[in-house]
């Protein structure tokens, strides 16, 4: 696609119910990010993909957060037992290779996640 | 401990006066840097970005940022700003030599154009 796409783009859910946000990279584009920003906050690195597989989880905040990557594109970003501090928006983001040689990260809107 | 540090939180000016945004880091080894803006209800959008050379970097709408390695700062400038310049802007940092390329943010300046 044009840019990177997410879904949805607004989410309120009940806390410990379990939610997923979905990220669409742009085409062709092997290395895909999570983050996540809460008010007043800047921008927290979750989890990074290459491919399919995830050699960085180290911004995962507990094991209630888990993400995968299928066929090298989809990602899906699971909370399991939402609580009131997950409430952020939550960001994904894509560029065509991984590792620092110049190439450009590319973010998609958010999915805003209120958990009430 | 890698981090960047942007001192203004809320910047306030009128149009045409002149900007400058600090951002200072903390990493070790060669870093890429970048601005990043995000207007109100919009994606964060690439502003500028330095990976070597020349360490007076131009962007888009006529911002532009100095590296100065001895200062670990990267800090954005604008002559003259414009009301649409109100937005948030980010400062990030990546090494050279990492795997994955993850940016680490600053906390955001939110500017405030008044017409």
């Amino acid at each position: 696609g044009a840019g990177v796409s997410q879904s949805p783009s607004n989410k309120v859910t009940e806390k410990g119910k379990d939610v997923e946000l979905r990220c669409d990279p742009i085409s062709g584009h092997t290395a895909l990010y999570w983050y996540r920003q809460s008010l007043g906050q800047g921008l927290e690195f979750l989890i990074y993909f290459q491919g399919n597989s995830a050699p960085d989880k180290s911004g995962l905040p507990s094991d209630r957060f888990s993400a995968e990557r299928t066929g090298g594109s989809v990602s899906t970003l699971t909370i399991q037992r939402t609580q009131q501090e997950d409430s952020a928006v939550y960001l994904c983001a894509s560029s065509l290779f991984g590792g620092s040689n110049g190439n450009t990260i590319y973010f998609g809107e958010g999915s805003w996640l209120t958990v009430v | 401990a890698q981090s960047v540090s942007q001192h203004n939180h809320h910047v306030i000016l009128s149009e045409a006066a002149s900007l400058e945004l600090g951002c200072n880091y903390s990493y070790g080894g060669t870093v890429n840097l970048f601005w990043y803006v995000q207007y109100p209800g919009q994606h964060l959008q690439l502003l500028l970005k330095y990976f070597s050379g020349d360490p007076l970097v131009k962007g888009i709408k006529g911002f532009e940022a100095e590296f100065i390695k001895s200062k670990f700062s990267f800090n954005l400038r604008k002559p003259s700003v414009q009301w649409s310049d109100t937005a948030e802007y980010f400062c990030a940092v990546n090494g050279h030599s990492s795997n994955t390329g993850k940016l680490i943010f600053g906390q955001g300046t939110t500017l405030q154009v008044k017409p």
